[in-house]
């Protein structure tokens, strides 16, 4: 399978714990996306890497939240002291993005948090 | 701000008939649009995109219409299979950027 992959797909955790997911783009792609997406909504961007560094991030990343792609590989999303709040599924979408050309977002099957 | 709306959160059809799921959008700066599809519990299947260099594209049973003087788009599934049925996304980005944003999502049904 060389789609998108998450880890976990769910998670459940007491509001205050910390959680972390794990995302392996599709290994061609150089860019690496997550967004979020609650009930009844679309998703919804929260970050973005190219190789390893971290170009943007949405008013939506609270500074509870961080994300690194250390090798330009994989990455991680970390919130720190959960709230209720982040109940959610968490995407992960990677792409190959050229100079002048836009980019075709491939999606991994998404983790789901509780926050209890 | 919700720069792309999807006005239908749901749409019933038989199937072998035509469905079509429509968008709107707001902001001029987007040049590119994307449909996805997407199962319970399963992340965002890409089904076709269009550049706003076109007015059309195909692909297979899908087809995506893009009326840039409206900011409309609209996708047409021609025949419907019940195997069809998911929640449909309309997202646009910009050739410059990075972000999708994306409408809230038409549930459609295809009945047998």
């Amino acid at each position: 399978d060389t789609g998108v992959s998450q880890d976990p797909r769910h998670k459940i955790t007491k509001r205050g714990q910390n959680v972390t997911f794990r995302c392996d783009p599709i290994s061609e792609h150089n860019r690496l996306y997550w967004y979020r997406q609650t009930l009844g909504q679309g998703p919804e961007f929260l970050t973005y890497f190219q190789n390893e560094a971290q170009l943007e991030k949405s008013r939506l990343l609270s500074d509870r939240f961080s994300a690194e792609r250390p090798k330009g590989s994989f990455s991680t999303l970390e919130i720190q002291r959960t709230e209720q709040g982040d109940s959610a599924m968490y995407l992960c979408a990677s792409s190959f993005k050229r100079a002048v050309s836009y980019n075709e977002q491939f999606f991994g099957p998404g983790t789901r948090l509780t926050v209890l | 701000d919700q720069q792309v709306k999807q006005n239908s959160p749901s749409l019933s059809v038989q199937e072998g008939r035509i469905s079509i799921l429509n968008c709107d959008y707001t902001n001029s700066m987007f040049d590119y649009f994307l449909w996805y599809k997407k199962y319970p519990a399963e992340g965002p299947t890409f089904l076709i995109s269009i550049s706003s260099i076109k007015d059309k594209n195909e692909d297979g049973r899908f087809t995506v219409f893009l009326n840039k003087s409206a900011k409309h788009l609209s996708l047409h599934i021609v025949p419907s299979q019940p195997g069809d049925s998911a929640v449909y996304f309309c997202a646009a980005g910009e050739t410059s950027g990075s972000r999708l944003t994306f409408g809230e999502g038409t549930q459609l049904t295809v009945n047998p």
